[in-house]
């Protein structure tokens, strides 16, 4: 059971666009940083946004993320299928000092 | 760039004892925490640990405190997993990462080094 709650899976069609959601509490997504992270089939995890909602370098702005409260959000618009992939949030929860992540969400794209 | 390399992972039976490594490159070594990472077969990510950058604090997940240590060479850009008293709970692979404390990320990963705990 993880600290963090994500959905397990979203799809949508190529083109339109799809959110993720993060749900947390106020020792964890209340008061500190999210980051996403994008994990392609059979390759290690790359960060994708941190600090909430600032973009790694390269990343498309295609890729936003938001945080409002204890919930944070990942959006992705105009889907491709290079964006097939595992999209984990994660960040500090100051009570356990330690890091946490989300379960994990399976998005595909039809 | 930045490179992580890990190392060491291997079958072992429960109760038994692995070591795993990380080398690092491309990026000062010592002015950055680092971590550890797991992600059982099939299953999602699981933080495990990570150490600042002298090696001054440490924190773990509640499943591997006591058996599992963090450590770090600053001197040979390497970063370390010793970890006793395995369960079968353990297996995942592991990945190093650069970064990693209260209010930043895991801003780069290692590709990976298996760890299978079973008799």
């Amino acid at each position: 059971q993880s600290v963090l709650t994500q959905p397990p899976s979203v799809s949508a069609a190529p083109g339109q666009n799809v959110t993720i959601s993060c749900s947390g509490s106020s020792s964890n997504i209340g008061n500190n940083y999210v980051s996403w992270y994008q994990q392609l089939p059979g390759t290690a995890p790359k960060l994708l946004i941190y600090d909430n909602h600032k973009r790694i370098s390269g990343i498309p702005d295609r890729f936003s993320g938001s945080k409002s409260g204890t919930s944070a959000t990942l959006g992705i618009t105009g889907l491709q299928t290079g964006d097939e992939a595992d999209y984990y949030c994660g960040t500090w929860d100051s009570s356990l000092s330690a890091g946490v992540f989300g379960g994990g969400t399976k998005l595909t794209v039809l | 760039e930045v490179d992580l390399v890990e190392s060491g992972g291997d079958l072992v039976q429960p109760g038994g004892s692995l070591r795993l490594s990380c080398a690092a490159s491309g990026f000062i070594f010592g002015n950055y925490w680092m971590s550890w990472v797991r992600q059982p077969p099939g299953r999602g990510l699981e933080w495990v640990a990570n150490i600042r950058h002298d090696g001054g604090e440490k924190y773990y997940v509640d499943s591997v405190k006591g058996r599992f240590t963090i450590s770090r060479d600053n001197a040979k850009n390497s970063l370390h997993l010793q970890m006793n008293s395995l369960r079968v709970e353990d297996t995942a692979v592991y990945y190093c990462g650069q970064g990693g404390d209260y209010d930043s990320p895991v801003d780069s990963w290692g590709q990976g080094t298996l760890v299978t705990v079973s008799s």
